[in-house]
């Protein structure tokens, strides 16, 4: 149990589109998701804190107009990365927080490798 | 200081090894502890959670020192397939469910 999926698992687009991604918790609901960047050799850095039917909370230093999030479900949450720039390109990856018996764990999406060239 | 240290390796060991990796961490209000490892270019995978008592799952023994705000990762008969990157994560109840983690230490297994 306490799988995550994430769609697209990689994407080139251009500089100034926008790109959505999709991070589902296929088999628990989560109220709460997660959203990371990685960038090369570095330590995953949260972006901001998705909550279900309210707006995100996001992380000092991480702009909210450009990375647009959505969770209108207890299963899905979306990421959009508004006017990509090169400087965006990372691996994105989404959790979703569990509870189990004395603590919340999260389970990690494959990630979506973004490339805007 | 990071909220969450660790010795980043690499660690080179030959298959059938014992290694260990430590963790400090900077917040004494924090609750839950992980140990997580990462593949190259994948998404980190919960290795275990760590409890107060020491917790043990096949190779891999954890250790939590509370006092020291210090935690362990043992593993045992190393495999090749235990290369990867393993990361020290906590938590603080403070912070709800969102995690910190440290960078990660490097273990290569060697045939």
């Amino acid at each position: 149990g306490a799988v995550v999926s994430q769609h697209p698992s990689w994407v080139i687009c251009k500089s100034g589109t926008s790109v959505k991604i999709e991070c589902r918790s296929l088999d628990f609901q989560a109220t709460t998701m997660f959203w990371y960047r990685q960038f090369p050799k570095q330590s995953l850095m949260l972006m901001a804190t998705s909550n279900e039917g309210s707006k995100a909370t996001y992380e000092q230093g991480v702009e909210k107009d450009k990375f647009l999030i959505n969770h209108a479900s207890l299963t899905l949450s979306t990421l959009t990365v508004t006017s990509a720039h090169p400087e965006d390109s990372s691996f994105y990856i989404c959790s979703a927080s569990l509870l189990r018996t004395t603590a919340y764990e999260q389970y990690f999406g494959p990630g979506t490798r973004l490339t805007v060239t | 200081r990071k909220e969450v240290e660790q010795d980043p390796g690499p660690f080179n060991v030959p298959e059938g090894a014992t290694v260990a990796f430590n963790c400090t961490y900077s917040n004494s209000a924090s609750q839950s502890f992980f140990w997580y490892r990462q593949d190259c270019r994948k998404e980190p995978k919960l290795l275990m959670s760590v409890y107060s008592s020491g917790n043990e799952d096949g190779r891999f023994t954890a250790q939590l020192n509370r006092a020291s705000q210090y935690i362990s990762l043992l593993i045992r008969d190393s495999k090749l397939s235990d290369s990867a990157t393993y990361l020290c994560v906590v938590n603080k109840k403070s912070s709800g469910d969102k995690l910190t983690f440290g960078t990660g230490t490097r273990l290569a297994v060697r045939p």
